[in-house]
């Protein structure tokens, strides 16, 4: 099992959708957890740390569930400039000070 | 602050060559760290640091070194170039680790623009 797993997409959606990316994680002691954006060639930047309580920016929320090991981004009134690739990030610690990424999930908001 | 900066942009090189890819963060960040990125493969870590002269391997570490005597650089050098290793290389840096140092909120990743290597 890979340590962090994503679905690579791509999700096309229209304009005003609402749409909702999973992303699991094997380590049961990673303690941050984080969804980043990249758009083509760029560098990742942050869009998201994610809380054991669930938070929410705007149209964005994320969401932790430690028993079942996942991390979850629902995005509501998809604009078409959220086209880009979005990036599972979780930390693994336990004597080792490790970031790993996701594949990432590709996501095309249609007009 | 020009946050994390890296150099080249671009880079050619023929297979068995050398060079060193700079990073630079003017943060004061604890951590820093390199990747590269493949198609298909996400961005995998290369070597990482905890702090100045503290460094140890990511996923993928073979045919890179890397050293941190200050705190703001961070080079990663290529020893023989070779072709497999043609790909887009970031650098990143946090302010800490979390489980290193436990502060939530202070182990955000910040990334630099990314330097395009071709090994021939």
């Amino acid at each position: 099992r890979k340590e962090v797993e994503q679905d690579p997409g791509p999700f096309n959606v229209p304009e005003g959708a609402t749409v909702a990316f999973n992303c699991t994680y094997s380590n049961s002691a990673s303690q941050s957890f984080f969804w980043y954006r990249q758009d083509c060639r760029k560098e990742p930047k942050l869009l998201m740390s994610v809380y054991s309580s669930g938070n929410e920016d705007g149209r964005f929320t994320a969401q932790l569930n430690r028993a079942s090991q996942y991390i979850s981004l629902l995005i509501r009134d998809s604009k078409l400039s959220d086209s880009a690739t979005y990036l599972c990030v979780v930390n693994m610690a336990s004597g080792t000070y490790k970031y790993i990424f996701g594949t990432g999930t590709r996501l095309k908001v249609l007009a | 602050n020009a946050g994390v900066t890296q150099t080249p942009k671009f880079q050619v090189l023929k297979t068995g060559q050398s060079m060193t890819l700079q990073c630079a963060q003017d943060m004061n960040h604890e951590y820093m760290s390199w990747y590269r990125q493949d198609p298909g493969m996400g961005l995998r870590l290369i070597h990482y640091s905890v702090g100045a002269g503290i460094t140890d391997q990511g996923e993928v570490p073979n045919g890179y070194n890397v050293s941190r005597s200050t705190t703001e650089d961070f080079p990663l050098r290529l020893l023989s170039a070779a072709p497999s290793q043609t790909s887009v290389y970031f650098c990143a840096s946090s302010y800490t680790f979390r489980g290193y140092h436990d502060l939530p909120g202070t182990d955000t990743q910040y990334f630099g623009p990314g330097t395009r290597l071709t090994v021939l």
